[in-house]
């Protein structure tokens, strides 16, 4: 069975532009969370949907929004992006909502 | 919110030895999982522990709820295993299922 998939893998941006990341659940799984790791951290929550709803919100400003569509695949959107947004986005499914999260392989995104 | 530390922050290794790296965390968690990040980002689950000891060749990992800490054991080290180690724990005062990392465990292996 085909992984938690990410499009794209790679992105360079311009400051103030709008970005939309791509992710494709593991077949059966309802969960789809959002996390950004910047260098030398670790993943920082961002967004969880489960059955197409939010159920949690992590620290991060308006500009970063999500969605989950009936396929339960999802995409997360930054808009104005800021040097600072510059990260590795990682996006990881689960069976249900509190259970083991499993990774994708993430989108680089650099924001000159 | 909870805290999560790893230590240690690096550990250098020759190539057939044994580690252990900790994860100490501040309050009660529902779940509790360990990864290893590849030089490619990708993370790999190794263990979902919320409690207990569980092993997966030459890995074992403990999670001692009651005590807070987590401990992840590699035996017989290659250079594979080289990357760096995260612990992850989701806790019921987040409000939300979302999981919290330590600042991870960098580990080198040289032949």
């Amino acid at each position: 069975d085909a992984g938690v998939t990410q499009s794209p893998t790679h992105l360079i941006k311009t400051r103030g532009q709008h970005v939309t990341l791509r992710c494709s659940p593991i077949s059966g799984h309802k969960s789809v969370s959002w996390y950004q790791q910047v260098l030398g951290q670790g993943p920082q929550f961002i967004f969880q949907y489960y059955e197409k709803e939010e159920r949690g919100r992590g620290n991060f400003p308006d500009r970063f929004s999500a969605r989950q569509f009936p396929n339960y695949s999802s995409e997360l959107n930054v808009n104005a992006l800021l040097l600072g947004d510059s990260a590795l986005y990682l996006c990881a499914s689960s069976l249900v909502a509190g259970v083991e999260q499993y990774f994708g392989p993430g989108t680089r995104l650099t924001v000159t | 919110g909870i805290q999560v530390e790893q230590s240690p922050p690096d550990l250098i290794l020759q190539e057939g030895a044994n580690s252990t790296l900790r994860c100490n965390f501040s309050d009660s968690v529902n779940n509790l999982q360990w990864f290893h990040q590849n030089p490619w980002g990708q993370l790999i689950n190794l263990f979902y522990i919320p409690s207990g000891t569980k092993q997966n060749g030459r890995l074992s990992a403990t999670t001692v709820a009651t005590e807070r800490y987590s401990l992840l054991y590699i035996s017989s080290s290659q250079t594979t295993d080289s990357g760096v180690y995260f612990c992850a724990v989701e806790y019921s005062g987040a409000g939300s299922y979302q999981l919290t990392f330590g600042k991870g465990t960098k580990l080198s292996v040289i032949p």
